[in-house]
């Protein structure tokens, strides 16, 4: 299994600013996925974060608005950029450990953002 | 249109019985398909995993079915306990080794045990 540290665990943020979100894991991992969970909403896939290289963003998700870093194995953040009030969600990283694609995800705790 | 689909509603069940929670999905074709468990304020945590190709996985008291043909994931708990309670969530991967990690997920069922 994974240990994953996500900072902050939950902010309270104004209309217009930006909020960096990082993840931490304990141990060095081949993929890194950030996901958004709306209120009363399933979880949706924003971007793969991928080690030395830019993210890999999913429909509907650009970088201006998610840029994402990964500079290294272990770590990475995503950054909620210009927030809206509809940007008030979970943010969620998660992981796939080793090598050997057993599907499994581990999930961080999440950090809850409310834009005001 | 693409859709993957629980009962919204919440589940609630007496301590002891088995829960059975539906996941449909429509426009699909999952190489596997998992169960999470989530709890108020926490990351989902995995539950179960079944491929195309299986009709049935067991975990403990756990046990998940899928039949492609219904385009249905059955996830059955027995003797379910109160802390049993959480909310449970679907997923489907599609085929394709770009894909591994995206899963794409139903919105939940809430269930209750009530002891």
């Amino acid at each position: 299994s994974a240990v994953i540290s996500q900072k902050p665990s939950r902010d309270i943020c104004q209309r217009g600013t930006s909020l960096t979100i990082q993840c931490q894991v304990d141990s060095q991992v081949t993929m890194m996925f950030w996901y958004r969970q709306q209120p009363g909403q399933s979880l949706t896939l924003i971007a793969t974060a991928n080690q030395g290289s830019e993210a890999t963003y999913e429909s509907g998700f650009v970088i201006d608005k998610f840029p994402i870093s990964r500079p290294n194995l272990t770590f990475s953040t995503l950054t909620v950029s210009n927030m809206s009030p509809e940007d008030s969600s979970i943010y969620l990283c998660s992981v796939i450990l080793g090598t050997v694609n057993t599907g499994e995800l581990f999930f961080g705790e999440g950090s809850r953002l409310t834009v005001l | 249109s693409q859709k993957i689909e629980q009962n919204s509603e919440a589940l609630n069940i007496q301590e002891g019985k088995t829960a059975t929670l539906t996941c449909n999905y429509t426009n699909y074709s999952p190489a596997y398909l998992q169960w999470y468990r989530q709890d108020p304020g926490r990351g989902p945590v995995f539950l179960l995993l079944i491929r195309e190709n299986e009709k049935e996985k067991r975990k403990e008291r756990l046990k998940v079915t899928f039949d492609t043909t219904l385009k249905q994931s059955l996830f059955h708990i027995t003797a379910s306990q109160p802390a049993d309670s959480a909310t449970y969530l679907c997923a489907l991967v599609r085929h394709g080794s770009g894909n591994t990690g995206k899963l794409i997920f139903g919105q939940g069922t809430t269930l209750q045990v009530k002891p």
